[in-house]
């Protein structure tokens, strides 16, 4: 089974600056035939389910504003939100879609410094 | 709108049984794959089964094989979770989701506590 690994378990940053969460797979979740790296990251705030916010590692999902931005290739992959504003306040996963069962990452919770 | 709405959970005891049920509303379902994911109090995401579109194959997480059964009801746009010999540890807000690779839409969730 494939194990994804975020870092770090939380992050505290200031209002307007960059914040930057990791996500790690035990097996490369690239698919050679279509050159697609099979990941999603959601977004859930307390007592909300999760919100998708990008899936295949980098596509944002419609209605994701364009501060959410995605990277990362094979194993390593990286959530990026550009300029921190009051609302991203909450817990973000990774989830590998390459083999079932599906697994997700242990979360990371992000705070205003 | 495109709406999940989850029914079914409650207090039970170990060993006991509970049926899930997750009713869609805006969109067809039988042309979505269908999973459950729970998520124990205070914890993170856990992926537990998915269904895909007409019901022909099935894929659990290794901790509820023989356990919890998913199925669907195409024509009543419902998605079910069959849940027997219940132990203390799937004690979790249940999720329904949709999707064949992300989970784009999700319920609201239904609390399922298993204790004596």
């Amino acid at each position: 089974d494939i194990v994804m690994t975020q870092s770090p378990d939380s992050l505290a940053v200031s209002l307007g600056e960059r914040a930057t969460i990791n996500c790690k797979s035990s097996e490369n979740i690239l698919y050679s035939s279509n050159k697609k790296n099979y990941l999603a990251w959601y977004q859930q705030k307390p007592g909300q389910p999760p919100k998708l916010l990008i899936y295949w590692a980098s596509t944002r999902e419609s209605g994701v504003p364009e501060r959410f931005s995605g990277s990362g290739s094979g194993t390593d992959f990286t959530l990026t939100i550009s300029s921190l504003q009051t609302e991203d306040v909450a817990i973000y996963y990774c989830q590998q879609y390459y083999n079932a069962p599906y697994s997700f990452g242990q979360g990371t919770k992000l705070e205003i410094k | 709108e495109v709406q999940l709405v989850e029914s079914g959970g409650g207090l039970v005891q170990p060993g006991g049984s509970l049926r899930l049920s997750c009713a869609a509303s805006g969109f067809t379902l039988s042309n979505y794959w269908m999973h459950w994911v729970r998520q124990a109090p205070g914890k993170g995401l856990v992926w537990v089964s998915r269904i895909n579109s007409d019901g022909s194959s099935i894929t659990y997480v290794d901790s509820v094989k023989g356990r919890l059964s998913i199925s669907r009801d195409n024509a009543k746009n419902t998605l079910y979770l069959q849940m027997n010999n219940l132990r203390v540890e799937d004690t979790a807000v249940y999720y329904c989701a949709r999707g064949s690779h992300w989970f784009d839409t999700w319920g609201q969730g239904i609390l399922v506590t298993v204790s004596s």
